[in-house]
């Protein structure tokens, strides 16, 4: 069974730092992975989706990367806001429909 | 755009009633929808994958018999939690998937925050 983690749990930056949140999974046997975006009480948005033939997606701020092979992906916030506080989740989909998600990095962004 | 909503987004009930949950596509249809639940600083854990017009697939561990879902539409599907209990309290979120676009255009709901007195 694919088992995501994320690390850090948490995460406290001042605003306009760079960070990088990381996620790791156990079977490399990917269809995809995805970072969502979380806030307090509320549903997902999806930011970003790399195909599992890709090494990195790009938007805007935020960048991430893939490593198959060594199960590892991160997501590279430029210039922090207060505005990206939420909970930021990685998924992976290994086969049919349904995502394997990581318990989450909370980030909390000081002005 | 893809719009999915949950209703209600939070409930409160008494231990050993049930409490209904609908996920609604708005703008497309979906014949395949999942639910999910998730509790405080957990991940979101896969309950079962709702096809409309058949009977919902449930994930190992989760009560089929507790845990009623009906796809009756290409626009619905609902979640019935029957004979709840405090340790049912949690997030519940939904995803649909848009028409053919295939399982990368999952679209999430706002879920439905439930409390079990």
């Amino acid at each position: 069974k694919q088992e995501v983690t994320q690390i850090p749990a948490a995460l406290s930056v001042p605003e306009g730092e760079n960070l990088v949140l990381n996620c790791s999974f156990t079977d490399s046997a990917i269809y995809n992975l995805q970072w969502f975006r979380q806030d307090p009480g509320k549903g997902l948005t999806s930011l970003l989706l790399i195909q599992s033939s890709q090494r990195e997606q790009t938007s805007g701020r935020l960048n991430a990367s893939l490593d198959k092979s060594s199960g590892r992906s991160t997501l590279y916030i430029a210039a922090s806001q207060p505005g990206d506080s939420a909970t930021y989740l990685c998924a992976v989909r290994d086969s049919g429909y349904a995502l394997n998600f990581g318990k989450g990095t909370s980030l909390l962004v000081t002005p | 755009g893809a719009v999915v909503s949950q209703h209600p987004s939070w409930v409160i009930c008494k231990s050993g009633t049930s409490v209904k949950i609908e996920c609604r596509s708005l703008d497309f249809q979906a014949t395949t929808m999942f639910w999910y639940r998730q509790f405080p600083k957990q991940s979101l854990m896969l309950m079962a994958t709702s096809n409309e017009g058949s009977k919902a697939t449930y994930e190992q561990g989760v009560e089929k018999d507790k845990f009623l879902i009906n796809h009756a539409s290409l626009t619905l599907s609902t979640l019935t939690v029957t004979s709840a209990h405090p340790e049912d309290s949690s997030f519940y979120i939904c995803s649909a998937v848009k028409g053919a676009g295939g399982p990368d255009t999952q679209y999430f709901g706002p879920g439905t925050r439930l409390t079990v007195l």
